[in-house]
């Protein structure tokens, strides 16, 4: 069965740069929730969009941005990345009301 | 503050023996409890779940408590095996494919 697809697997990047993360939901699924989890800490929800409007908004800083398009991906986009940054990030999706989220397998970001 | 409370942290259980993981949470209005199960570089991935009409779902070796009066759930893991070795987290949504608040999170180790 499809499952979440998220790109890249692994990114490295320096401080003050910019990362732009991508997420491919399963197919017919029209939501989509951006988590980051830190080394050893559970995931910590960041931003959720349903139907390529955002529907609710977490810990996300100011510096990160989100959007979903009209194919129903996802991309995170953070700016001025400082070394707390690193972290896993996970997209997961669902069809609203219907199933429950399933995760894709991250995005490392080292931030150096 | 954690919306919910997962303990233990960290569990060693023999092989065949039985892993339990208990969760409480504040928020009256959590109506969906799943469990994920998260091996490392991997994305979690949804074990079991029950909602609050229910007081125990099985799903093969795995089992959901749930005691709505004391806004507590468990997950009991029979005959527990190494290959269970992974890192679980309890988690609470309103509606079930809504944004997740996880729990901290207990690495399971089932000893050969």
């Amino acid at each position: 069965a499809a499952g979440v697809i998220q790109s890249p697997r692994h990114l490295i990047k320096e401080k003050r740069e910019t990362a732009t993360l991508k997420c491919y939901p399963i197919p017919r699924h029209d939501t989509v929730y951006w988590y980051q989890q830190g080394p050893g800490q559970d995931p910590q929800f960041l931003i959720s969009f349903y139907e390529k409007m955002q529907s609710d908004k977490g810990s996300i800083p100011d510096r990160f941005s989100a959007q979903q398009f009209s194919d129903y991906h996802s991309e995170l986009n953070m700016s001025s990345l400082e070394l707390g940054d690193s972290a896993l990030y996970f997209c997961a999706s669902s069809r609203r009301g219907e199933s429950p989220l399933h995760f894709g397998n991250g995005t490392r970001l080292t931030v150096t | 503050q954690q919306q919910v409370k997962q303990s233990p942290q960290s569990l060693i259980v023999q092989k065949g023996g039985i892993s339990i993981i208990n969760c409480a949470y504040e928020n009256t209005a959590f109506d969906y409890f799943p469990w994920y199960q998260q091996f490392p570089g991997k994305g979690p991935a949804l074990l079991i779940a029950i909602r609050p009409d229910v007081s125990e779902k099985k799903e093969g070796r795995f089992t959901i408590s749930f005691n709505k009066s004391a806004k507590q759930f468990s997950l009991h893991i029979m005959d527990s095996q190494p290959g269970d070795s992974a890192t679980y987290f309890c988690a609470a949504s309103i509606g079930g494919s809504e944004k997740l608040v996880f729990g901290k999170g207990t690495k399971l180790t089932v000893n050969p």
